[in-house]
């Protein structure tokens, strides 16, 4: 079984607020990645990382940025939320060499 | 460059009918090919995978998927459907390498099933 965790679970924030959401992974994994998915609509990736101190860019644009200054902590921050934010983030992390990725429950973000 | 397309964002079956879920990839390389499940606010769960091994995979819960290069296709079946069955469904496509877990979604299939 996976051991990845996401919190919060849910969150309804208002505007301009600054959030971070958080994943932890409990397997030692080197790789770690941000989805994001929409109502309805297939996950796109925002952000990942091959390792501490090393993050990128994903295929779909994003306003927020990540951190990993620990292997198995890998937080989302937005400075400013705004409603069109508001959608689900999954987290996910795979070993290196390894073509499995094991996700968290996600985040399930509303911004209002 | 990589992108999937599943056909049907969905799908209605009876209790006990076959399971058929449709999708066709696009791949600059030989692509490693995933089906995910995704139950209501839950994440994605890993029903199966290839990776240039057999080209029939078995998966969890009597869930298979065939690889055909020729047709780019990787249909997910399942024999008898269950009502547990009902859920989201997530063909992935990752170039492998150092891009393994850089997955490429489509778009979702939700299955629904009847008594």
């Amino acid at each position: 079984e996976a051991d990845i965790y996401q919190t919060p679970r849910y969150l309804v924030i208002g505007t301009g607020k600054k959030i971070t959401l958080e994943c932890s992974q409990t397997m030692g994994h080197d790789k770690m990645y941000w989805y994001q998915q929409d109502p309805g609509m297939e996950l796109h990736l925002i952000h990942y990382s091959y390792g501490v101190n090393s993050t990128e860019k994903g295929d779909l644009s994003s306003e927020s940025t990540v951190s990993r200054i620990r292997t198995e902590h890998f937080p989302l921050t937005l400075e400013s939320a705004r409603p069109s934010h508001t959608s689900q983030y999954l987290c996910a992390s795979s070993r290196g060499g390894s073509t499995e990725a094991f996700f968290g429950q996600g985040t399930r973000l509303t911004v209002v | 460059a990589q992108s999937v397309t599943q056909l049907g964002s969905h799908v209605s079956v009876s209790e006990g009918a076959l399971v058929l879920l449709r999708c066709n990839y696009s791949s600059s390389v030989p692509p490693y090919l995933f089906w995910y499940v995704q139950y209501p606010n839950q994440g994605l769960q890993l029903l199966l995978k290839y990776t240039s091994a057999a080209t029939l995979v078995k998966g969890i819960n009597g869930f298979e998927a065939e690889f055909k290069k020729s047709e780019t296709s990787f249909h997910l079946t399942k024999p008898s459907a269950h009502m547990s069955d009902a859920a989201e469904y997530f063909c992935a496509v990752s170039a492998g390498g150092t891009s393994y877990g850089k997955l490429t979604f489509g778009q979702g299939t939700i299955l629904t099933v009847h008594p």
